[in-house]
């Protein structure tokens, strides 16, 4: 049972052009969504994140956006470079009031290509 | 500024081995995990632990065990080695202090191979 959802495997953009990377969940205890970027052989590393009583976030040449009724949301990378060229995981965290413990669920990643 | 150590980064198991990955945190985080990546699926949660002594369940915590016996280190065991269990595996930690809305730092991951 995935309760985070990538459905495409991978991407590819030209460089300069708008990437976009989308994730579903199923789980509305959801509360706090973030989207990671690795690099082969390396650690995952935090991009951006946001609450869900936010629908967009944004942080230089990335934003976040979140519809929390279709249970969606998508990573926008604008302009792609090839230093983009990575796999980008989303997670959710379950929100349990005082007993959260902070685990994430992750998506199964997108890797993205981007053409020089 | 280690951050996140995981040592070995590298080991081939046979079948029926056993083993331990380390996991040592310099940021004086309350919360570690261990993870585990396969091809597909993406980061699946084996064991966490929100402080030392204490340890749980996550996701796919069959044929793991962990331990927590000092804040800045996390164990993972494997007792008994199946070709199942081969994959990468990431140690990760964060702090309380932002309650459920915090980022994971992870480490670089260690890469077990079992025959």
């Amino acid at each position: 049972d995935q309760q985070v959802k990538q459905n495409s495997p991978s991407l590819s953009v030209q460089e300069g052009r708008i990437s976009i990377l989308n994730c579903d969940y199923t789980n509305s205890m959801f509360d706090y969504f973030l989207w990671y970027k690795k690099y082969p052989a390396e650690g995952p590393t935090f991009l951006i994140s946001i609450s869900s009583i936010k629908d967009k976030n944004e942080d230089g040449r990335f934003t976040v956006f979140l519809n929390k009724s279709a249970k969606h949301l998508s990573l926008h990378i604008v302009p792609s470079q090839p230093g983009d060229s990575a796999v980008y995981f989303c997670a959710a965290s379950p929100s349990h009031g005082s007993s959260n413990t902070g685990k994430l669920i992750f998506g199964q990643g997108t890797t993205l290509q981007v053409k020089p | 500024n280690a951050g996140v150590t995981q040592t070995p980064k590298f080991r081939v198991l046979k079948t029926g081995q056993s083993m331990t990955l380390l996991c040592a945190q310099d940021m004086n985080h309350e919360y570690m995990y261990w993870y585990r990546q396969d091809p597909g699926m993406g980061l699946r949660l084996i064991h966490y632990s929100v402080g030392e002594g204490t340890t749980a369940k996550g996701e796919v915590p069959d044929g793991y065990n962990v331990s927590r016996l000092k804040k800045q280190n996390f164990l993972l065991g494997l007792e008994s080695a199946a070709p199942s269990q081969t994959s990468v595996y990431f140690c990760a930690s964060r702090t309380a202090d932002r309650g459920y809305a915090g980022e994971l730092f992870f480490g670089e991951g260690s890469r077990l191979t079992v025959l």
